[in-house]
């Protein structure tokens, strides 16, 4: 157990529609990274905040956008669902100070767009 | 120059052989290499990470080895396990003053590790 936590586990819904996904990072990390993972793409790095700001962007969407929280959770809103959205989406956390650059996966949220 | 290289995209060693993963980046500036293992189902899980100015760490049964002329580094899993059976990904970022450290992943090595 990583100690990053993620929910809903799974969630199925239609094109067209909005989701959002919730992420916990491990207590006392400030720095919250989203990642997808398809079959096609692999592992992609999405969106990173740290301690409530956006530090930096990968190859996000613009139908998705993300936050973080004063209490350091974040959150990734994924809008104008398509199928091609189905994925896995992994939220990570890494700690400050000298071990920064570890980051601890937790257990994905399965999205699946009908 | 984002990528990282992964191979072979599948591998199947007998138990107790030597499993044996390489990956290759482009990127200079990346200064830390880590290796992640995935289980189906569940979150990658950190396993072993290496920085430039080494060319060798070894964590029990798993040693990285990184050639930083060649801009290459493998994963090497002795004694292997069917308990090792799982998908591996090396990873690389680059860090500098901005606390940003987004991995860059490989494609993924699936492991089979046979009885």
């Amino acid at each position: 157990d990583s100690g990053v936590t993620q929910t809903p586990k799974h969630l199925i819904t239609a094109t067209g529609q909005r989701v959002t996904l919730r992420c916990s990072p491990r207590s006392g990390d400030l720095s919250v990274y989203w990642y997808q993972q398809s079959l096609d793409q692999g592992l992609q790095f999405l969106i990173q905040y740290y301690n409530g700001e956006e530090r930096a962007k990968g190859n996000i969407l613009e139908r998705f956008s993300a936050q973080q929280f004063p209490d350091l959770h974040s959150e990734l809103n994924l809008s104008s669902l398509e199928l091609g959205d189905s994925a896995l989406y992994f939220c990570a956390s890494s700690p400050r100070g000298r071990d920064q650059e570890t980051q601890y996966f937790g257990p994905g949220t399965r999205l699946l767009v009908l | 120059q984002q990528q990282v290289k992964q191979s072979p995209q599948s591998l199947i060693v007998q138990k107790g052989g030597i499993s044996i993963i390489n990956c290759a980046y482009e990127n200079t500036a990346f200064d830390y290499f880590p290796w992640y293992q995935q289980f189906p189902g569940k979150g990658p899980a950190l396993l072993i990470a290496i920085r430039p100015d080494v060319s060798e760490k070894k964590e029990g049964r798993f040693t990285i080895s990184f050639n930083k002329s060649a801009k290459q580094f493998s994963l090497h899993i002795m004694d292997s396990q069917p308990g090792d059976s799982a998908t591996y990904f090396c990873a690389a970022s680059f860090h500098g003053s901005s606390n940003t450290g987004k991995l860059i992943f490989g494609q993924g090595t699936t492991l089979q590790v046979k009885p």
